[in-house]
């Protein structure tokens, strides 16, 4: 069974600091997304990662994907109040040709001013 | 472009009463999904769907039913609502798996629906 963990679950930080949230996954697969969520909200795609090494940026946020590992990290740089919101990953698996996604639970990062 | 829309955004019910939820995409998406979230416990897939016609379960689907009967749309049926289905329920929409360098899913904005 596919088991997708994130840690930590909820970061408090504040502003201008440096953080990286963890997501670990239990069977291979080398297609990894992350999500954001604001609060009341629904999930807004942010990187898509597709083989292993593989690196996005998107301003203060960059996500990165070790296959071999099963890890993928974001990493937070000089956090604003902006970036406050709960953050997933998503695991891709591949069963019988039929392809599905298992969620982590999430991390809900608060900036703090 | 709608993207994926979903209808009622809230709902109140009493216990064991029914409703439908309605899940509908302008993407000509293939597959379609049906997530629960729950405080601390991230998205819990309910039921999915590979194409017009098909269903599938997913890690929670005891209490849920669901139909796929045209391409663009995909209903969750509750037939006898219960407090424990009390949750934000998200529906989402991919293009097919195979043959594709990714499947990003896109996801509807989420029906809040509290069972008493």
């Amino acid at each position: 069974e596919l088991k997708v963990e994130q840690n930590p679950l909820f970061l408090s930080m504040q502003e201008g600091k440096n953080y990286t949230i963890y997501c670990n996954y239990s069977t291979t697969s080398d297609r990894l997304y992350w999500y954001r969520q604001d609060p009341g909200k629904s999930l807004e795609s942010l990187f898509v990662l597709l083989s292993n090494g593989a690196v996005k940026q998107e301003g203060r946020l960059m996500a990165s994907l070790d296959t071999k590992a099963r890890l993928s990290t974001l990493h937070i740089t000089a956090a604003v109040h902006d970036l406050s919101a709960t953050y997933f990953c998503a695991v891709e698996a591949s069963t019988s040709g039929t392809y599905k996604y298992i969620f982590g639970t999430g991390t809900r990062l608060k900036v703090l001013a | 472009n709608a993207g994926v829309t979903q209808t009622p955004k809230f709902r109140v019910l009493k216990t064991g009463q029914s409703m439908t939820l309605l899940c509908a995409q302008d993407m000509n998406h293939e597959y379609m999904y049906w997530y629960r979230q729950d405080p601390g416990m991230g998205l819990r897939l309910i039921h999915y769907s590979v194409g017009e016609g098909t269903t599938a379960k997913g890690e929670v689907p005891d209490g849920y039913n669901v139909s796929r009967l045209k391409k663009q749309n995909f209903l969750l049926g509750l037939e006898s609502a219960a407090p424990s289905q009390t949750s934000v329920y998200f529906c989402a929409s991919s293009y097919s798996g195979s043959g594709r360098a990714y499947n990003e899913q896109f996801f509807g904005p989420g029906t809040r629906l509290t069972v008493l």
